[in-house]
């Protein structure tokens, strides 16, 4: 199974909104609404930000929203605050009770 | 309130086996998935497996299968991830993670490092 691929790195100034695309395959994002994302700041445990697409836990701020087309789903963060400045990670349900994480995106607040 | 307390910091020679504990605590243990994540340093998270202690079936990872075992005990509401055949490239942190309604990893243990030396 491979990795989920998201961009490296994106940026923005405080106040404005960025996407993370999160592409995979007929296999994983194509085939199931179970997609999730995760924020993990430098030497933390991962937080979850968005789950089955779209939801936010209670407490993630409305700023975070999620989508998905086709393959690729997509996490924006609007209103960018210097405290959104972490490591995002997507990942998709599979077949067979399998799980598959994204590469990773780093998240830069200028 | 859900917790996940996992064991400490190892290291060990490469070859050799590793078990990691997970100890939960709040909630339900046994429908409830946990699963088990590693992040080599400077690197990105990466699925290996999972398990629902009610059903004591473990899926893996292609990656990992043959090398990795995941277990979980009831009786203590603990699970245990070990890894065998020890390499350089298995240094990492290793996380377990509880799996909520919505395929979510919702909780995360500390991590564990663990470092394989040769």
């Amino acid at each position: 199974q491979s990795a989920l691929t998201q961009p490296p790195s994106v940026s923005g100034s405080p106040g404005q909104s960025v996407t993370i695309s999160c592409t995979g395959t007929s296999s994983d994002v194509g085939s199931y609404n179970r997609v999730s994302w995760y924020q993990q700041p430098p030497g933390t445990a991962p937080k979850l930000m968005i789950y089955e697409v779209s939801n936010r836990p209670s407490g993630v701020p409305d700023r975070f929203s999620g989508s998905k087309s086709g393959n690729t789903a997509s996490l924006t963060i609007s209103g960018l605050q210097a405290a959104d400045e972490a490591d995002y990670y997507c990942t998709s349900y599979a077949s067979s009770s399998t799980f598959v994480f994204g590469t990773g995106t780093k998240v830069t607040v200028l | 309130q859900v917790q996940l307390v996992q064991s400490g910091a190892e290291v060990k020679k490469a070859g050799s086996s590793v078990k990691v504990s997970c100890k939960t605590s709040g909630g339900t243990f046994s429908t409830t998935a946990i699963n088990w994540v590693r992040q080599a340093p400077g690197q990105g998270l990466q699925w290996m497996g999972r398990i629902i202690p009610f059903l004591g079936i473990a899926e893996y990872a292609q990656n990992f299968q043959g090398r990795l075992t995941i277990t979980a005990d009831k009786s203590t509401t603990t699970a245990h991830m070990e890894l065998s055949s020890l390499r350089s490239d298995d240094t990492a942190v290793y996380f377990c993670a509880r799996e909520e309604e919505g395929y979510r990893f919702a909780y995360w243990g500390q991590g564990t490092l663990v470092t394989v030396s040769s």
